[in-house]
């Protein structure tokens, strides 16, 4: 069964203190792994997809890594709107479900 | 980026009744929507694999004829939560695939049954 697993739980961050959050998972045959936002009273926004360990993609203050094991989603100077809950799910080869980490919650005080 | 809009995106009803909640593509047609189930501070449960003109492909545990899911059009797929009771309160999100194999995501109903 895939699993994804991500940490930490919570984050709070300073505005323009950079950090990263971790996503690891199981699956048997990766076809992509899929980084989301998502902000309170929300559905997810994408972000990102991840095909192959190596892989990095940006976009603004955000930059997403994979490894055959792990993702890692960069935040880079966060500002308060960065503040959101973000989702990391996969996509095993053999299917076409998205099996979901529980999520980190970022709070970037100003 | 492509659209996705879920309607209501809030309702309140008694317990007993039974809600539809719609999921629409609005710039792109959908051949495959998903309807998935969320708790606070939990992650998104996928409840079932809704397929344009075929039955919906449920998830272990998840009661069929609670949920019911009709794929109409390429770009409409409802969820009628029937007799509906309190435990059956959520934040119920859709995603619909593009051709290109991205999900996007509704924005979420939030069912409330007193």
């Amino acid at each position: 069964e895939d699993q994804v697993t991500q940490s930490p739980e919570a984050l709070r961050l300073q505005e323009g203190e950079s950090s990263s959050l971790n996503c690891s998972y199981t699956v048997s045959g990766l076809r992509g792994l899929f980084w989301y936002r998502q902000d309170p009273g929300k559905g997810p926004e994408f972000l990102f997809t991840l095909y192959s360990a190596g892989e990095e993609k940006e976009k603004e203050r955000l930059k997403a890594t994979l490894t055959k094991k792990e993702s890692f989603l960069h935040i880079t100077a966060p500002k308060p709107e960065d503040s959101a809950t973000y989702l990391c799910a996969v996509q095993a080869e053999n299917d076409y479900k998205l099996s979901f980490g529980a999520g980190t919650t970022v709070t970037v005080r100003a | 980026g492509a659209v996705v809009s879920q309607h209501p995106s809030r309702v309140i009803c008694k317990s007993g009744t039974s809600v539809k909640i719609e999921c629409r593509s609005l710039d792109f047609q959908a051949t495959t929507m998903f309807w998935y189930r969320q708790f606070p501070k939990q992650s998104l449960m996928l409840m079932a694999t809704s397929n344009e003109g075929s039955k919906a492909t449920y998830e272990q545990g998840v009661e069929k004829d609670k949920f019911l899911i009709n794929h109409a059009s390429l770009t409409l797929s409802t969820l009628t939560v029937t007799s509906a009771h309190p435990e059956d309160s959520s934040f119920y999100i859709c995603s619909a695939e593009k051709e290109t194999g991205e999900l996007f995501f509704g924005e979420g109903s939030r069912l409330t049954v007193l």
